[in-house]
């Protein structure tokens, strides 16, 4: 299996503020990787698919880059809104494994 | 509108059989696979498995393998996800999700989440 491996577990954040949250693949995934937001007692969030390709109805400050087994999503400007968990997921090749999550907090 | 609805909380005991579902609509329910993902209290996302509706192809995760069954039947457009003997281990939330036109464009519509409790 390909384990996928989050940096950093949580962290604390202004509005405002750019964050990077980084994500690697024990193995080359090409750019099957796909970022997920969650807010508590709701469903998964699909936000970038293939490392880079903005989901429809995903706001652009949101942004993926990476390919290989190095990943990170970019938040540009942080909103109030944007305080959750975030994951993400290789497709490469199942099992389509997810990393343990990035948990985004307000400071 | 695409749609993906599961089946309500469950609360059983260890040892009793379930099978839990996720309801497609507006969209071609045989064209694309479906996923289920675990998501154990306070837990990160664990993908468990997907079928493929149109011939009912799997791929499973060995994590998972033997403890679940992945089925689906096309003239519900429903998904299942099933267990034959049940754990306090089990107990979680369970969601279903489509991928995208392949499956390497990820999820993009995912079901409420099951409540799954399995307590003695």
């Amino acid at each position: 299996d390909i384990q996928m491996t989050q940096s950093p577990s949580s962290l604390s954040a202004s509005v405002g503020d750019r964050v990077t949250i980084t994500c690697r693949a024990s193995q080359s995934i090409s750019s099957y990787l796909n970022w997920y937001q969650q807010k508590p007692g709701k469903a998964p969030k699909l936000l970038i698919y293939v490392a880079s390709s903005l989901q429809s109805g995903v706001p652009s400050r949101f942004s993926g880059s990476g390919s290989g087994t190095n990943f990170t999503l970019t938040i540009s400007s942080l909103q109030p809104e944007d305080f959750a968990t975030y994951s993400c997921q290789q497709t490469s090749s199942p099992p389509h494994t997810f990393g343990q999550g990035t948990n985004l907090e307000i400071k | 509108e695409v749609q993906l609805v599961q089946s309500g909380t469950e609360v059983k005991k260890p040892g009793e059989s379930l099978k839990i579902s996720c309801k497609a609509s507006g969209y071609s329910f045989t064209n694309y696979w479906i996923a289920w993902v675990r998501q154990m209290p306070g837990k990160g996302l664990e993908w468990m498995g997907i079928i493929y509706p149109g011939d009912s192809a799997t791929r499973d995760s060995p994590s998972f393998q033997g403890r679940v069954t992945i089925s689906a039947d096309k003239s519900l457009t429903t998904a299942y996800l099933q267990w034959s003997t049940l754990r306090a281990s089990d107990t979680a939330i369970y969601y279903c999700a489509r991928y995208g036109e392949t499956t390497g464009k990820g999820a993009d519509y995912w079901g409420q989440g099951t409540l799954v409790t399995v307590s003695s």
